[in-house]
């Protein structure tokens, strides 16, 4: 199984700041397979970032991922108060799939 | 506009039986593998099962294996998890989710549904 570990567990910002959020693998995962998914209290999580640095459809280009092998990044170049959420990274490549622990993004 | 949206989620017993369904809308259901995803409350993510378009492939994760069964009906549009002996660990939002491209086993979610919540509890 590849395991995916997040840091921090925790990242507290102010809006118009930049967040840089961390994915590492346990193996090496090919970047077609990694993806970064937000999600909200109460909501369902939804796709930002496919294949480590494709934006899904409708996500605003402050939103960039980067990354290959074991270590991936998720950027979100200056913060939207909307953009304070749990983050998830997932690798789809292998079975089982499995996702990061997540991070919280708080308002500072 | 494509919909997922689950039922059955219920309060059950340790060692019960459920069957969650998901019916599906807005995309050709025969084309996309198909995921279920739980979060137990307060939790992260959890991959749990997932089957493939055409029914060939089923993959569960090893806390499931043996216990629960993924399923689909092609008439109906609908995708179902058979869980059985089911443990208070069990508990948890359980979300049914899309591949994002036709016929591939491997690949991300680019829809999910709102959540079906399952207690198991004495």
């Amino acid at each position: 199984e590849i395991v995916l570990t997040q840091s921090p567990g925790t990242l507290s910002l102010s809006p118009g700041e930049r967040a840089t959020l961390s994915c590492r693998a346990s193996q090496s995962v090919s970047s077609s397979y990694l993806a970064w998914y937000q999600q909200k209290p109460g909501q369902a999580p939804r796709l930002l970032i496919y294949g480590a640095s494709s934006r899904a459809t409708g996500i605003p280009d402050r939103f960039s991922g980067s990354g290959s092998g074991t270590d991936f990044t998720l950027t979100i170049s200056r913060l939207d108060p909307e953009d304070f959420a749990v983050y998830y990274c997932q690798q789809c490549g292998r079975s089982p799939f499995t996702f990061g622990q997540g991070t919280r993004l708080e308002i500072k | 506009e494509v919909q997922l949206v689950e039922s059955g989620g219920v309060v059950v017993q340790p060692g019960g039986s459920l069957r969650l369904s998901c019916a599906a809308s807005g995309f050709t259901f025969d084309d996309y593998t198909m995921h279920w995803v739980r979060q137990a409350p307060g939790k992260g993510l959890e991959w749990v099962s997932l089957i493939s378009w055409d029914d060939a492939s089923t993959y569960y994760a090893d806390f499931v294996k043996g216990r629960f069964t993924i399923s689909r009906d092609y008439n109906k549009n609908s995708l179902y998890l058979e869980m059985n002996s089911l443990k208070t660990e069990d508990t948890a939002l359980y979300y049914c989710a899309k591949a994002s491209q036709p016929m591939l086993v491997f690949d991300y979610f680019d829809y999910w549904g709102q959540g079906t919540l399952v207690t198991v509890s004495s």
